[in-house]
């Protein structure tokens, strides 16, 4: 299984941008990169995702290595809304059975 | 759209007893999973099912088994409960079209706390 090692937490002051770091060393060419949070009390929600391309949708961006060993999920400004924890996992296209695993996440606080 | 329902939303079990966690989704997803979150840490993948009729084991399948009933029905059964097996349980589904290319995103229950004495 492809891994991904993300810091264990980051802080943030409210309405400023926050760039989560994600790495996937041993990412795989039909691996897409998806980013998933937990809000406290709740069940994970997909954030964004992308395979080679930057991408933008109404929650973040998700900037995408050239290599695409790392990644790097984009709040443009961080809310008090945001506080969760955030996990950048791996899905492959191709693997069978998809056995998909999530990393530890990174806990992000926002300061008001 | 009710995505994925998942009950109980809340069960205390006594250590021995078994009982069997439900999911359902209605949006017509191949793959589904099953999920344990202990206080304070990540999510564990305990079991998933790519397809209908097949099973396979995640990182913590040890104490449990699971049914992909049908389609929309995939179950997660304790046969004897365990202090251990204290955790929020998660159930996801996400599609998967390997012809495609296509790998969509995790949609996940909201969950179920299981105490277990």
């Amino acid at each position: 299984d492809a891994k991904t090692t993300q810091p264990n937490s980051m802080e943030s002051n409210e309405e400023e941008p926050v760039h989560l770091p994600c790495n996937h060393s041993t990412i795989s060419g039909t691996d897409y990169i998806h980013w998933y949070r937990q809000l406290p009390s709740q069940g994970p929600e997909y954030v964004i995702h992308g395979l080679t391309s930057n991408v933008n949708n109404r929650m973040a961006s998700l900037a995408i290595a050239e290599d695409r060993k790392s990644s790097t999920l984009i709040l443009h400004r961080a809310t008090l809304r945001d506080a969760a924890v955030y996990y950048c996992m791996l899905h492959s296209a191709m693997e069978y059975g998809n056995k998909l695993v999530f990393g530890a996440g990174t806990i992000l606080r926002v300061k008001s | 759209n009710a995505g994925v329902t998942q009950t109980p939303k809340f069960q205390v079990l006594k250590t021995g007893q078994s009982m069997t966690l439900q999911c359902a989704q209605d949006m017509n997803h191949n793959s589904m999973y099953w999920y344990r979150q202990d206080p304070g840490m990540g999510l564990r993948l305990i079991y998933y099912s790519a397809s209908e009729g097949t099973t396979d084991k995640g990182e913590v399948p040890n104490g449990y088994n699971v049914s992909r009933l049908n389609k929309r029905e995939f179950s997660l059964r304790l046969e004897s409960a365990a202090p251990s097996q204290t955790s929020v349980y998660f159930c996801a589904s996400s599609f998967w079209d390997r012809a495609g290319l296509t790998n969509e995103k995790l949609f996940f229950g909201s969950g179920t706390q299981l105490s277990v004495l």
